[in-house]
C-alpha cells in the first residue's frame, strides 16, 4: 500500500525568508502524480503545486518549487521569499494511477509565517 | 480554477438523527467526485468515489450504509449521514475534477451531541 510521510508537524519561517517542507512517499509503481496543497484556516484546500513523476524536471510555480527525488521517493516543496499569506497547513499528496483521483495525503505541515 | 461549494459550512444535531450535506461544482459538470474526512489536525481521508448516475464506490472501512452518497446530477452530490454519533463528528470535505485538477469545497463541520 502507498503512503506519505510527513515527519515536520510544525515549522516557523520569518516574512521574505525562505523554508523547506519534506514529504516522502512510498510506492511500488512506476506512474504517480505527487502533490502539495495548501489548506488555510479557511480550510480550503488549494493545489500549489503538482509533480508527473515521469518527468526529471522539478516542478516550479512563481515563489514555490520541489525538489524531486524519484529513486529516495522524497518529494520537498520550497517557499521562497515567505510571505504571511503562506500561514497555512501543508499536505503531501499522492495519486496513481494517474486519472483516479484518489489522493492519499500525509499528515500535514503547520506552517507559521512570522512578520 | 472550478469552484465547489459546500451546504451547509456547519452543522450541529442530536445524536440519533441524520443530517445531509450537499456539494456542489458551481462552473463546471463533475461526472465524479469525491468526499473526504478529516479529523482534527489530521489528514484528509478518502471515504467514497460519486458516480454521477450510479452508485458510490467506497473506501475500505467506510460504511456504507451509514454514509450515503446520491449524485443525482452533473453539479450535485449528497452526503448522508445516518443515525449520527458522536464520534461522526469531523470536516467533511468534497472535491470534483475539472481539466485533470481537482477542486476541493471549502468543507463541512459536523457535530454530533
Amino acid at each position: 500500500a502507498q503512503t506519505v510521510t510527513q515527519s515536520q508537524p510544525e515549522m516557523s519561517v520569518q516574512e521574505a525568508e525562505t523554508v523547506t517542507l519534506s514529504c516522502t512517499y512510498d510506492t511500488s509503481e512506476n506512474n504517480y502524480y505527487l502533490f502539495w496543497y495548501k489548506q488555510p484556516p479557511s480550510r480550503q484546500m488549494i493545489l500549489v503545486i503538482r509533480q508527473e513523476a515521469y518527468k526529471q524536471q522539478n516542478a516550479t510555480e512563481n515563489r514555490f518549487s520541489v525538489n524531486f527525488q524519484k529513486a529516495a521517493k522524497s518529494f520537498s516543496l520550497k517557499i521562497s521569499d515567505s510571505q504571511l499569506g503562506d500561514t497555512a497547513m501543508y499536505f503531501c499528496a499522492f495519486m496513481s494511477p494517474p486519472g483516479t483521483y484518489k489522493y492519499i495525503f500525509g499528515t500535514g505541515t503547520r506552517l507559521k509565517v512570522l512578520a | 480554477g472550478a469552484v465547489v461549494s459546500q451546504h451547509p459550512s456547519w452543522v450541529i444535531c442530536k445524536s440519533g438523527t441524520s443530517v445531509k450535506i450537499e456539494c456542489r461544482s458551481l462552473d463546471f459538470q463533475a461526472t465524479t467526485m469525491f468526499w473526504y474526512r478529516q479529523f482534527p489536525k489530521q489528514s484528509l481521508m478518502l471515504m467514497a468515489t460519486s458516480n454521477e448516475g450510479s452508485k458510490a464506490t467506497y473506501e475500505q472501512g467506510v460504511e456504507k450504509d451509514k454514509f450515503l452518497i446520491n449524485h443525482a446530477s452533473l453539479t450535485l452530490s449528497t452526503l448522508t449521514v445516518t443515525s449520527a454519533h458522536p464520534e461522526d463528528s469531523s470536516f467533511y470535505i468534497c472535491s470534483g475534477v475539472w481539466r485533470n485538477e481537482q477542486f476541493f469545497g471549502p468543507g463541512t463541520r459536523l457535530t454530533v451531541l
